[in-house]
């Protein structure tokens, strides 16, 4: 078992729409949780950034940790063309200064 | 504040030879970290630096890998008589204290 699990898609949304992205996690250790935005052929740009289980938004985006499932997930509200991208999620365990990331997810959000 | 840099962005080299790979952090930045990137794969971490040192390298293939941070100028990832199976694309993050990472632009490297 993988441990950070993310569904590839692709995933087509229309503009507009909620977007719903997740990843689950093997390892109980982690304990800091990123949201990476990756457009094509570029360097991944972080979005998100909690080390806590809860809920934490940022304008259009919210990320949710739940450390008991070990299962967290961005949501995107009112989706537009320019959220096109792959979203990377990645996790951290404490004192490691490495993380680890899912194969990331990517969505096409049509005009 | 300019951001991560990385040269060159493309590069592409013949079987047998060797690959170099630079990359500035962020100003005020002194950890350094690089991440290999293979088709259809995530990110895999390969080593992480603070000038001078290398702090964890456990990502990092046995042979023929080796990375630098000098006290003086870029961070460098020097890949020797390189593989098709290096192809990918090679990322470096800087953090000012290691938590935070920035991504540079990565450097494609293609290996005929």
């Amino acid at each position: 078992q993988k441990e950070v699990e993310q569904d590839p898609g692709p995933l087509s949304v229309p503009e507009g729409a909620i977007v719903s992205l997740n990843c689950t996690y093997s390892n109980s250790a982690f304990q800091y949780f990123m949201w990476y935005r990756q457009y094509s052929r570029k360097g991944p740009e972080l979005l998100m950034y909690t080390y806590s289980s809860g809920n934490k938004e940022d304008g259009r985006f919210t990320a949710q940790v739940d450390k008991s499932s070990k299962y967290i997930s961005l949501f995107i509200r009112d989706s537009q063309p320019s959220d096109s991208a792959t979203y990377l999620c990645a996790m951290e365990k404490g004192g490691s200064e490495k993380l680890v990331f899912g194969k990331g997810t990517k969505l096409t959000v049509n005009p | 504040n300019a951001g991560v840099m990385q040269n060159p962005r493309h590069l592409v080299r013949r079987r047998g030879q060797e690959a170099r790979l630079r990359c500035s952090p962020m100003k005020g930045h002194s950890h350094v970290y690089w991440y290999r990137q293979l088709p259809e794969e995530g990110l895999k971490f390969m080593v992480y630096l603070q000038k001078e040192n290398i702090i964890d390298e456990s990502g990092m293939p046995k042979e023929r890998f080796s990375a630098e941070f000098p006290k003086e100028g870029p961070s460098i990832l020097r890949i020797q008589q390189v593989v098709r199976g290096d192809s990918a694309a090679y990322f470096c993050a800087s953090s000012p204290q290691g938590d935070v990472l920035y991504f540079g632009p990565g450097t494609r490297l293609t290996v005929l």
